[in-house]
């Protein structure tokens, strides 16, 4: 049974600072690995994907990397802004069964100004 | 083109009660999924539908069921709700044409039951 942790449940630091939040997964026969946004009962906003032969993807300040054999993913912030303040989902998409998404349990991050 | 849909935004239900929980998908979208997302947890998949059909479900009880209409619309019905039914319901859309699980979330219906 595929499960996905997210480790640190929750994280603050102040702006600025680079961050690094951490992904994973105990299967590893995935299509691919996602990083999700979510604001405070919000919605999800997918920030990147990573296709399961791709080793990363970047966009503006984020930068998302995936090592698939050991079942881990890091998502990378760089100079972070009160902005980025959201809870973050990592989520799988399984081989077993496509139609789902499978997600973690997040790391609520919070800039401090 | 508008995006995802959620009606109503919340709602305050007895123990006992049903429910039914509105979406829209993104214009051009022919599959809908629900998740259950509970208090500080991540979202967990209900079912999908895929063209009118039931594509796929989580672990969830019957009493969770689910319709997609002709203009792929759908509805998340909960029968006898209990208390741990208290949740962010979550839909996404999307088409077959997409990367494999890329979804479009909508806000989301917030259910409360008491």
């Amino acid at each position: 049974k595929q499960e996905v942790t997210q480790i640190p449940a929750a994280l603050s630091v102040p702006e600025g600072e680079n961050l690094v939040l951490n992904c994973s997964f105990t299967d590893s026969a995935i299509y691919n690995l996602q990083w999700f946004r979510q604001d405070p009962g919000k919605g999800l906003t997918s920030l990147l994907l990573i296709q399961s032969s791709q080793r990363e993807q970047t966009s503006g300040r984020l930068n998302a990397s995936l090592d698939k054999s050991s079942g881990r993913s890091t998502l990378y912030i760089a100079a972070s802004q009160p902005g980025d303040s959201a809870t973050y989902l990592c989520a799988v998409t399984p081989y077993s069964s496509a139609s789902k998404i499978i997600f973690g349990s997040g790391t609520r991050l919070s800039i401090r100004p | 083109e508008t995006g995802v849909t959620q009606s109503p935004t919340h709602l305050i239900k007895t123990r006992g009660q049903q429910v039914t929980l509105r979406c829209s998908s993104q214009s051009g979208h022919n599959t809908v999924s629900w998740y259950q997302q509970a208090l500080g947890q991540g979202p967990q998949f209900i079912f999908q539908y895929y063209r009118e059909e039931e594509n796929g479900r989580g672990n969830f009880p019957p009493r969770f069921s689910g319709l997609q209409f002709p203009n792929y619309s759908s509805e998340l019905n909960v029968n006898a709700l209990e208390l741990d039914d208290s949740a962010l319901y979550l839909c996404a859309s999307s088409y077959t044409g997409l990367v494999r699980g890329t979804q479009y979330f909508g806000p989301g219906t917030r259910l409360l039951v008491l």
